[in-house]
């Protein structure tokens, strides 16, 4: 079974540091891995996907990188702002699976 | 851009009561999803529909039931609701055209709180 990790559980940055959340998975065998926000209390805000096929995607100052081989995949936001405080989870899909697999997300705290 | 619609946005019920949930997936989108968030845990699958039928099914109790309908809208059915089952839960819409490498778009979510 699909096991998804996020470290740090939480993380407090000074606005305008650049920044990596990481995310491990257990079965290399994933289909794509997908980066969320939830802010409090809100629904999830899809960030990128990432197919097994691909290395990395781009959203203006987000970029996730996937690296299979080893498990991970990492989300690098540049230039941090306050409004980037939420919590970013990670989530993946095995194969043939319609069910993502969600870590317990990084809660991030942008200082002003 | 159109979204993921759920409704209602909040429900309250007591113990032994039933629920009914629904979700309008985004236009043209044709598989349904439904996740269910714990106080302070990370969403948990429960079922899938693609093209009207279940296309996978998670840690869904059997007191829960949901269909997906003709125009493509789904509802979650609870019944005997527990205290337990105090959650937000999210529905969410992808079009995979039988494909599981699509987005997965999520809606607001209902938050259910039970007395």
């Amino acid at each position: 079974k699909q096991e998804v990790t996020q470290i740090p559980a939480a993380l407090s940055v000074p606005e305008g540091e650049n920044l990596v959340l990481n995310c491990s998975f257990t079965d290399s065998a994933i289909y794509n891995l997908q980066w969320f926000r939830q802010d409090p209390g809100k629904g999830l805000t899809s960030l990128l996907l990432i197919q097994s096929s691909q290395r990395e995607q781009t959203s203006g100052r987000l970029n996730a990188s996937l690296d299979k081989s080893s498990g991970r995949s990492t989300l690098y936001i540049a230039a941090s702002q306050p409004g980037d405080s939420a919590t970013y989870l990670c989530a993946s899909y095995g194969a043939g699976s319609y069910q993502l697999t969600f870590g317990k997300g990084t809660k991030l705290s942008v200082i002003p | 851009a159109a979204g993921v619609i759920q409704s209602p946005r909040h429900l309250i019920k007591e113990k032994r009561e039933t629920a009914t949930l629904k979700c309008y997936p985004i236009p043209r989108h044709d598989t349904v999803y439904w996740y269910q968030q714990g106080p302070g845990q990370d969403p948990q699958f429960l079922i899938s529909f693609y093209e009207k039928m279940q296309s996978d099914k998670g840690s869904i109790p059997d007191r829960f039931s949901a269909q997906q309908f003709s125009d493509y809208h789904s509802e979650l059915n609870m019944s005997s609701l527990e205290l337990g089952d105090s959650a937000l839960y999210f529905c969410a819409s992808s079009l995979n055209r039988g494909y599981s490498n699509q987005p997965q778009h999520f809606g607001d979510g209902t938050r259910l709180s039970i007395l």
